[in-house]
């Protein structure tokens, strides 16, 4: 079955550290985009990338980065530089400029202790 | 620039009573319009949308909703809520012809037997 697939489900990292979130879609969606989600705020986009080897900060960029080598991978790594980095991150990916509907991934809950 | 508000952050409703989640938006230009709905630790799935056509979609599960471009609100409705309706629910725009999507604050719809 076609889809995106994160991993860890669950991550614990001690403070300082960096991590890195993965991501993966067997859909063949060129666009793929990392969401932050805490509690009563919605979904905070951080980056996104339309295209292999290129990508976009969103609204709340710093403190995390990406890459994108490969259509199908796109990891979010959450710098120590990322001041309250405890959420739960979600991935999704669409094919196609606007109007199409987003495939999300089951989302990692990071902690920071 | 595009946004999404959800001004109801949480919605108690018995079972078997009609619900509606609103939702408004602001564009300068034409935009796509979706519902997604969020299980508790689990990514977004989609509700339903309206990119163009009738105003009124509905989902498989019952629920529908009503884009009205007047008043710029898509919200969304149930006659009947079941106990497995609980969940957030969230309201999403997209400018038509770009690739972001913005997501609303979230509405948590709670079903009390």
């Amino acid at each position: 079955d076609g889809g995106i697939t994160q991993s860890p489900k669950y991550l614990f990292r001690k403070e300082g550290q960096n991590v890195t979130l993965s991501c993966e879609q067997n859909l063949n969606h060129d666009a793929m985009y990392w969401y932050r989600q805490d509690p009563g705020q919605g979904l905070r986009l951080i980056y996104y990338s339309q295209i292999v080897n290129d990508f976009q900060k969103g609204d709340i960029a710093e403190g995390y980065s990406v890459s994108r080598e490969k259509k199908e991978s796109f990891p979010l790594t959450v710098t120590s530089a990322q001041k309250n980095p405890t959420a739960f991150y979600l991935c999704a990916s669409t094919q196609g400029v606007g109007g199409v509907e987003a495939f999300f991934g089951q989302g990692t809950r990071l902690t920071v202790v | 620039a595009q946004s999404v508000t959800q001004l109801d952050s949480q919605v108690p409703v018995f079972e078997e009573a009609p619900v509606e989640l609103r939702c408004n938006y602001s564009s300068s230009v034409s935009v796509y319009l979706f519902w997604y709905v969020q299980y508790p630790n689990q990514g977004l799935q989609l509700l339903l949308k309206y990119l163009s056509g009738s105003t009124l979609v509905e989902s498989i599960n019952g629920f529908e909703a009503e884009f009205n471009k007047s008043q710029t609100s898509f919200h969304l409705r149930k006659p009947s809520v079941h106990i497995s309706d609980t969940a957030e629910y969230f309201c999403a725009v997209s400018e038509i012809g770009y690739q972001k999507v913005t997501f609303g604050t979230g509405t948590k719809l709670q079903v009390i037997p």
